[in-house]
């Protein structure tokens, strides 16, 4: 079946500084990759999803890059601030968004005042 | 718009008992899935219910079962239960192929 290996396990990055999370996936026949936040104690919120015939995809201060050829995709988050503090899960779907989800194992993304 | 809504939110239960959780999807989604995350372990997928079948389960036994009703609610059933069946179950709700939503969880916890 699919595994996710999801890096770092923690990252502490100064406020206003970018994070990156990075992700990778098993099976190749994967074509769906969403990112989940989850704030302490709440329910885990998507933020953004990228499917496999896109490369790229940005909202705002957050942007996902997607190597299929490599088998692995990226979390980007420019100009930090102190409510981006949270568990980022990002986990992959053979189904095109149509089946269950295999996450990694989360980031703690910690940001420094 | 009610999102996903879960009960109850905390149950408490002894080892060999039966746990039964409950999930209503957000109205119009007719996909409900169930994930387990238990400490440590992150989120696990355990089931898939569309239109009111089965159609996938995630590497769990047998004694983790559901099913979905006809107004697209769920429930997912837990029997025998051992001490390492204490997490956290969430459910999530989407159309078919679009992004999953996610509830606030049963807390179930094993004696």
């Amino acid at each position: 079946g699919e595994n996710v290996e999801q890096h770092p396990s923690t990252l502490s990055v100064q406020e206003g500084d970018s994070a990156v999370i990075k992700c990778t996936y098993s099976d190749s026949a994967s074509n769906y990759f969403p990112w989940y936040k989850q704030e302490l104690g709440k329910r885990p919120q998507l933020i953004i999803d990228i499917r496999s015939n896109v490369g790229e995809k940005k909202d705002q201060r957050i942007a996902v890059t997607l190597n299929k050829t490599a088998k692995h995709f990226s979390l980007h988050i420019t100009e930090t601030q102190p409510e981006d503090s949270a568990v980022y899960f990002c986990a992959a779907s053979i189904g095109g968004g149509a089946d269950g989800l295999t996450f990694g194992k989360g980031t703690h993304l910690i940001i420094q005042p | 718009e009610a999102g996903v809504t879960q009960s109850p939110t905390h149950l408490i239960k002894t080892r060999g008992q039966q746990a039964t959780l409950r999930c209503s999807p957000i109205s119009g989604h007719t996909s409900v899935y169930w994930y387990q995350q238990a400490l440590g372990l992150g989120l696990q997928f355990l089931l898939w219910y569309d239109e009111g079948e089965e159609r996938n389960r995630g590497n769990f036994p047998p004694r983790f079962s559901g099913r979905q009703f006809p107004n697209y609610s769920s429930e997912l059933n837990v029997n025998a239960l051992e001490l390492e069946d204490s997490a956290l179950y969430l459910c999530a709700s989407s159309l078919y192929n679009q992004p999953q939503h996610f509830g606030d969880g049963t807390r179930l916890s094993i004696l």
